[in-house]
């Protein structure tokens, strides 16, 4: 099972937007309503952003929010925030009991 | 509150084995799956795979059969995740998540395993 692909960066002034895409196949991210959104700073576990496409955690600031058109997700930023500056993996359900995650996107918060 | 919380950072030499532990606390570890992630240094997040804390029967990704098993004792709320004939590109951390209807929902902090000579 390939990787999912994430450009490798993006960037943003503060108060900006970014998205950041994740393209799949049918088999993944096309077939399913299980993709997910994880944020990662350096040093720390992924914590979890986005499930089922495009719901949010308790606790995760409405500016994040996620969409899925064909066999593409996406995750976008509103209003970057310092703390945005960290890795951002994809993660979908692949069949068979088998997740697969994105090959990550660094967002740089200028 | 629910936590994970994952044994200390291993140093093990080539061909060696290393048991890395999960504990959950704060719900009953049998309710939810437990998810094992892989993050070789400076790269990206792999799904290893799962253990069904139900019925023990694990599923692995591929890439990760043959010398990773996944196991768990419920009596104490603790996942392990094996690794048999550990070579350099084991070094990683390996993380536990839960799994079930939302995944990932909650992580341990990690754990570093380093193989070298």
């Amino acid at each position: 099972q390939s990787a999912l692909i994430q450009p490798r960066s993006v960037s943003g002034s503060l108060g900006q937007s970014v998205t950041i895409s994740c393209s799949g196949t049918s088999s993944d991210v096309g077939g399913t309503n299980y993709v997910s959104w994880y944020q990662q700073h350096p040093g720390k576990a992924p914590k979890l952003m986005i499930y089922d496409v495009r719901k949010r955690p308790s606790g995760v600031p409405d500016r994040f929010s996620g969409f899925k058109s064909g066999n593409t997700a996406s995750l976008a930023i509103s209003g970057l925030q310092a703390e945005d500056d960290a890795d951002y993996y994809c993660c979908s359900y692949a069949g068979r009991s088998i997740y697969v995650f994105g090959s990550g996107t660094k967002v740089a918060v200028l | 509150q629910v936590q994970l919380v994952q044994s200390g950072s291993e140093l093990k030499k080539p061909g060696a084995s290393v048991k890395v532990s999960c504990q959950a606390s704060g719900y009953t570890i049998t309710g939810y799956a437990m998810i094992w992630v892989r993050q070789v240094p400076g790269q990206g997040l792999e799904w290893m795979g799962f253990i069904n804390t139900n019925t023990g029967n694990p599923t692995y990704a591929q890439g990760f059969t043959g010398r990773f098993v996944f196991s768990l004792d419920t009596s104490v709320g603790t996942a392990y995740l094996q690794i048999s004939s550990l070579r350099a590109d084991d070094t990683a951390v390996y993380y536990c998540a839960r799994g079930g209807a939302i995944v990932g929902d909650y992580w341990g902090q990690g754990t570093l395993v380093t193989v070298s000579s």
